[in-house]
């Protein structure tokens, strides 16, 4: 089956500049890429996704960028601010059936 | 207002005492889900359903049971629970599996 593995598990960066998470996926099928964003005690939401026919897509400060032959995306928030503090997590749609896998999540903390 | 509402938020419930913990849309999807959330795992496909009557297993079913009779309600049933499912559940729901999760609240169930 698929397996996603999500670098790195803690990040921190200082208000204002650029986080990036990663990830890898093992099934080349996979073909759909959400990022979720939970807060504390919050339900995780979906706040960018690609699909495997795209390399890049941007949503304001978030971006991400999909690499099909490395088989890894990434995450990218620019002029990170306060509010940006949260745990993210990426996942992919195992190719052939219907079965969304996780990542194990990193918490972003932003330092004001 | 679109919503995934689960039931119950808290619960605590002793060692091979039957629960369910239900959870219903009313969005129309048809794509259900229920995952469970544990500290540095993630968060953990459970079952999933891409239609009335389809049902398939995630990556951690054992020792849980789901059924779809209705579109909009897909509850999660631990016919024996045990301490080891002592963890935080959320149950999801998405016009199709490549396409934007809606999480309920979750349920922290604790199992003595």
């Amino acid at each position: 089956g698929e397996n996603v593995e999500q670098h790195p598990s803690t990040l921190s960066v200082q208000e204002g500049d650029s986080a990036v998470i990663k990830c890898t996926y093992s099934d080349s099928a996979s073909n759909y890429f959400p990022w979720y964003k939970q807060e504390l005690g919050k339900r995780p939401q979906l706040i960018i996704d690609i699909r495997s026919n795209v390399g890049e897509k941007k949503d304001q400060r978030i971006a991400v960028t999909l690499n099909k032959t490395a088989k890894h995306f990434s995450l990218h928030i620019t002029e990170t601010q306060p509010e940006d503090s949260a745990v993210y997590f990426c996942a992919a749609i195992e190719g052939g059936n219907e079965k969304l896998t996780f990542g194990t999540g990193t918490r972003l903390t932003i330092i004001p | 207002e679109a919503q995934v509402t689960q039931n119950p938020r808290y619960l605590i419930t002793v060692t091979g005492k039957k629960l369910t913990v239900t959870c219903s849309q009313n969005m129309n999807h048809e794509y259900m889900s229920w995952y469970r959330q544990d500290p540095g795992l993630g968060l953990r496909q459970i079952y999933y359903s891409m239609n009335v009557e389809v049902t398939d297993k995630g990556d951690v079913p054992e020792g849980y049971k789901v059924s779809r009779k209705e579109k909009r309600n897909f509850p999660l049933i631990l016919e024996s629970p045990s301490p080891n499912q002592t963890s935080l559940y959320f149950c999801a729901s998405s016009f199709s599996s490549g396409s934007k999760h809606t999480f309920g609240s979750g349920t922290r169930l604790t199992v003595v």
